[in-house]
């Protein structure tokens, strides 16, 4: 089985600042990379997706891409309380239906 | 636009008893359609996937099986529950492509006593 891996937490950030968060996978052969956020009792959501090497922004929220490294993560700038939630980080394994293959998520909690 | 709805939202089954699942898309056709399980304190566990009707692919050895008998419909279902089968249920599509993202149903909270 490849694997997705992130750090549990908590992440604890106060508000008005950058949360960090970090994923590695094992399976070369991906292409395409997405960031799900998680309130608790609730269904996964979509926010990002990426597809290349590099940075790609979109509103408080940028995914980072490092192939060579097996490395993905997503910055929160101007991080607010209505973003703690857990984030998993989900690789497609290029089997399985294009299923995606998930990490078991970093909890984000921002402080007031 | 695409939606996708799953049904029922919780419920609570004894050991032994049947399950049914259902999980309808609109907004799209020929969907792949996938049954996850997030049990307690783990991660998201794909249990099913398909690409057509009547076409189903298992991930896992269990007691549990899936059914498509429409294009856009996908149910989950056991004969007799496990105490290990508690978990959310989460239904998903995608458009089936490499570069394909992911959308979730609500979910279903299944608690078995």
């Amino acid at each position: 089985q490849k694997e997705v891996e992130q750090n549990s937490g908590p992440l604890s950030v106060p508000e008005g600042a950058i949360a960090s968060l970090n994923c590695t996978y094992s399976d070369r052969v991906s292409q395409s990379f997405f960031w799900y956020r998680q309130y608790s009792g609730k269904s996964p959501e979509l926010i990002m997706s990426i597809y290349s090497n590099g940075d790609k922004e979109d509103g408080r929220f940028t995914a980072q891409l490092n192939k060579a490294s097996q490395y993905v993560s997503l910055l929160i700038r101007d991080s607010q309380p209505s973003d703690s939630a857990t984030y998993l980080c989900a690789v497609n394994q290029m089997k399985s239906g294009y299923a995606l293959n998930f990490g078991k998520g970093t909890s984000l909690l921002v402080t007031p | 636009s695409q939606t996708i709805h799953q049904w029922p939202a919780t419920l609570v089954q004894p050991v032994g008893s049947p399950l049914s699942l259902e999980c309808t898309v609109e907004g799209t056709s020929n969907p792949n359609l996938y049954w996850y399980r997030q049990a307690a304190g783990r991660g998201l566990q794909l249990l099913f996937y398909s690409v057509g009707i009547g076409q189903i692919s298992s991930e896992v050895p269990q007691n549990l099986s899936a059914s498509r008998p429409q294009d856009r419909q996908f149910i989950l279902s056991s004969k007799k529950l496990l105490l290990s089968d508690s978990g959310f249920y989460l239904c998903a599509w995608s458009s089936g492509v490499d570069t394909g993202e992911l959308f979730f149903g609500e979910g279903s909270r299944l608690t078995v006593l």
